[in-house]
């Protein structure tokens, strides 16, 4: 059974850092792309990242871009988002999920998510 | 960028047929994919690359793809299939959501 479980969120204060992770169980992670996409509450899907199986190719939001980095380790299953300089607007549950195809960019699989809240 | 419109909310009687649209310039040279998501819970995949129904989504469940408009369209509506539904797609390397569709089974 496929499984993806987030972690590493909480609440952080605006211009602080926070790192996400995904640990990925039940497949074979390292063939896989991988996503992020938030979630503001009460709010619709925007996607954040993607990385490609061996890391060395990313994409970014442009809302993201440079202050956020997604990365991933295949010896240890896990999939990571580093988020520095966060804002207010960050604030989002952040989902990790699986790209069932990398040609054309469909999630099959999402984890439940993990709560980010950027206030003072 | 890319953007992709989506009505805000849809109405269906139960039992009848609903159809969520997903707008976008020259959408029908894209594959477009469809996610569920109900209240509380990570969203479904519930069709891909324009019309296929990934394992374990009923029948019920169909899409198309043409010009410029893409179409989910659920038959024989269930209480059960009331959630938000987003389309996507993938452009210029970065990956494109709608808006969202709340459907609302009468």
């Amino acid at each position: 059974e496929v499984q993806l479980v987030e972690s590493g969120g909480g609440l952080v204060q605006p211009g602080g850092s926070l790192r996400l992770s995904c640990a990925a169980s039940g497949f074979t992670f390292s063939s896989y792309w991988m996503h992020w996409v938030r979630q503001a509450p009460g709010k619709g899907l925007v996607w954040v990242s993607r990385i490609n199986t061996y890391g060395s190719s990313t994409s970014y939001a442009d809302s993201v871009k440079g202050r956020f980095t997604i990365s991933r380790d295949n010896a240890k299953n896990t999939l990571y988002l580093q988020m520095n300089s966060l804002r207010a607007e960050d604030t989002a549950v952040y989902y990790c999920a699986r790209d069932a195809d990398a040609a054309i960019a469909f999630i099959d699989y999402w984890g439940q998510g993990t709560l980010v809240t950027v206030s003072s | 960028s890319y953007e992709l419109t989506q009505p805000l909310s849809v109405s269906v009687a139960l039992g009848q047929t609903a159809r969520i649209t997903c707008g976008g310039n020259n959408i029908g040279s894209k594959n477009v994919h469809w996610y569920q998501q109900k209240p509380g819970q990570a969203p479904v995949l519930v069709i891909y690359r324009d019309s296929y129904r990934p394992s374990g989504i009923p029948e019920r469940f169909s899409g198309s793809n043409s010009g410029n408009t893409a179409t989910l369209t659920i038959s024989r509506a269930q209480a059960g299939d009331e959630a938000d539904y987003y389309c996507q797609v993938w452009d210029s390397s970065t990956v494109v959501f709608g808006g969202g569709t709340k459907l609302t089974v009468l």
